[in-house]
């Protein structure tokens, strides 16, 4: 049963800490996306890979964020330094290329980060 | 803003009745697609309209498309408590693999 699974599933930490989001997705997928969900702000596209290149990160605070893909498994998201307003629940999706029949994403079960 | 709108925010109904949900959107799209989100878990695929269908089922959705109006709607035909959950639109627009989500409709279904 392929899926796309996030580590750590819960992660409560101090500001001024480093957070760093790991996701492994389905074998074969080569898109992958990072968003995250609050209350307020709904779901935001953080980040986007095709191929382990990133293709769009407009959607993610440069000075404090960072997404890279290391290898073809293996999707990190680091926050350093986190804020509180950094909370939310952070989520790892993959999917395959568009046009091979249509663009679902699969998503992973996220990571509910706490920044106090 | 979102590109994708759900009417309504929210939306109670009685085990057994169909539920609607509409979205709207803003610009010329390739695909609309619908996800569930149950409360606590990542969002679930649901089912895919291309913008040249109009109409598609999948067991008891039933989804429709007008990109005249910019608008489409899920239909979920005799809800059951398990349905409950969050039901978010996503559109893709260009020849990438980009959604741009909803702002989710919450549906309760009680027993």
């Amino acid at each position: 049963d392929a899926r796309v699974t996030q580590t750590p599933r819960h992660k409560v930490t101090e500001m001024g800490q480093e957070v760093t989001m790991r996701c492994q997705p389905i074998l074969g997928h080569n898109t992958v996306f990072w968003y995250r969900q609050t209350m307020m702000q709904g779901l935001e596209l953080l980040a986007y890979f095709r191929n382990r290149a990133p293709l769009d990160d407009s959607g993610m605070p440069k000075d404090r964020f960072s997404a890279e893909m290391p290898d073809a498994t293996l999707a990190t998201l680091k926050i350093q330094p986190s804020e509180p307003r950094d909370s939310a629940v952070y989520f790892c999706a993959s999917g395959l290329p568009a046009g091979t029949g249509g663009n679902e994403q699969f998503f992973g079960p996220g990571t509910r980060l706490t920044v106090l | 803003s979102q590109q994708g709108e759900e009417d309504p925010q929210a939306l109670s109904i009685q085990e057994g009745e169909n539920a609607t949900m509409n979205c709207s959107y803003k610009t010329s799209i390739n695909n609309l697609q619908w996800y569930r989100q149950n409360s606590g878990r990542g969002l679930v695929h649901l089912i895919l309209i291309r913008s040249n269908e109009r109409e598609k089922h999948s067991g008891r959705l039933r989804v429709t498309l007008d990109t005249s109006k910019k608008s489409s709607s899920l239909l979920i035909t005799a809800s059951r408590a398990a349905d409950t959950a969050s039901y978010f639109c996503a559109t893709a627009a260009g020849g990438g693999n980009k959604l741009t989500f909803g702002t989710g409709t919450q549906l309760k279904v009680e027993l």
